[in-house]
């Protein structure tokens, strides 16, 4: 089955740097790759995901790209504000399997 | 517009004990997760179910149960809780495979 890896597990950054979350997944079948961002007290959301047809894709200040080869995908996220920090989750969906399964999450700080 | 509706919000059980969770969704989504989330395990997936009548195993499904008898509401139950249940569980739907997963806020369990 599919496994994904997450890192790193937390992450501190500065207001205005740019942050960057990795993961690799072991299903080469898998062709699908969601971010989720998760604040306190609440359930995930869907922020930008990726089909394995398309190598980067953006939206606004954040952009996700995927390697097939290497079978690794990031999160990037440029000029982070305060609002950024949270929990973000990667996940991988094979292409035969209904399941999406995710990462271990990154706990993102933005300090000030 | 609700979206996904989980109940309760909080439980506290005893070993031994017994309880359905409630999820609900109103966007007439065909498919509906399980997960439950640990600290440092991410999300991991329970079961699922990809239309009224069907459910299928996650990669944690040892003493859960579910049942989708109608299209709208998924339930999880434990029939015997432990102590290694306490955890946050998730609810999530989607319109379909390998897209957006809609969750709910999540259901606090503790088993003493």
């Amino acid at each position: 089955g599919e496994n994904v890896e997450q890192h790193p597990s937390t992450l501190s950054v500065q207001e205005g740097d740019s942050a960057v979350i990795k993961c690799t997944y072991s299903d080469s079948a898998s062709n699908y790759f969601p971010w989720y961002k998760q604040e306190l007290g609440k359930g995930p959301q869907l922020i930008i995901d990726i089909r394995s047809n398309v190598g980067e894709k953006k939206d606004q200040r954040i952009a996700v790209t995927l390697n097939k080869t290497a079978k690794h995908f990031s999160l990037h996220i440029t000029e982070t504000q305060p609002e950024d920090s949270a929990v973000y989750f990667c996940a991988a969906n094979p292409n035969r399997d209904d399941k999406i399964i995710f990462g271990k999450g990154t706990r993102l700080h933005i300090l000030p | 517009n609700a979206g996904v509706t989980q109940t309760p919000k909080f439980r506290v059980l005893k070993t031994g004990q017994s309880m359905t969770l409630l999820c609900a969704q109103d966007m007439n989504h065909e498919y509906m997760y399980w997960y439950r989330q640990d600290p440092g395990m991410g999300l991991r997936l329970i079961h699922y179910s990809v239309g009224e009548g069907t459910t299928a195993k996650g990669e944690v499904p040892d003493g859960y149960n579910v049942s989708r008898l109608k299209k709208q509401n998924f339930l999880l139950g434990l029939e015997s809780a432990a102590p290694s249940q306490t955890s946050v569980y998730f609810c999530a739907s989607s319109g379909q495979g390998g897209s957006t997963l809609h969750f709910g806020n999540g259901t606090r369990l503790t088993v003493t």
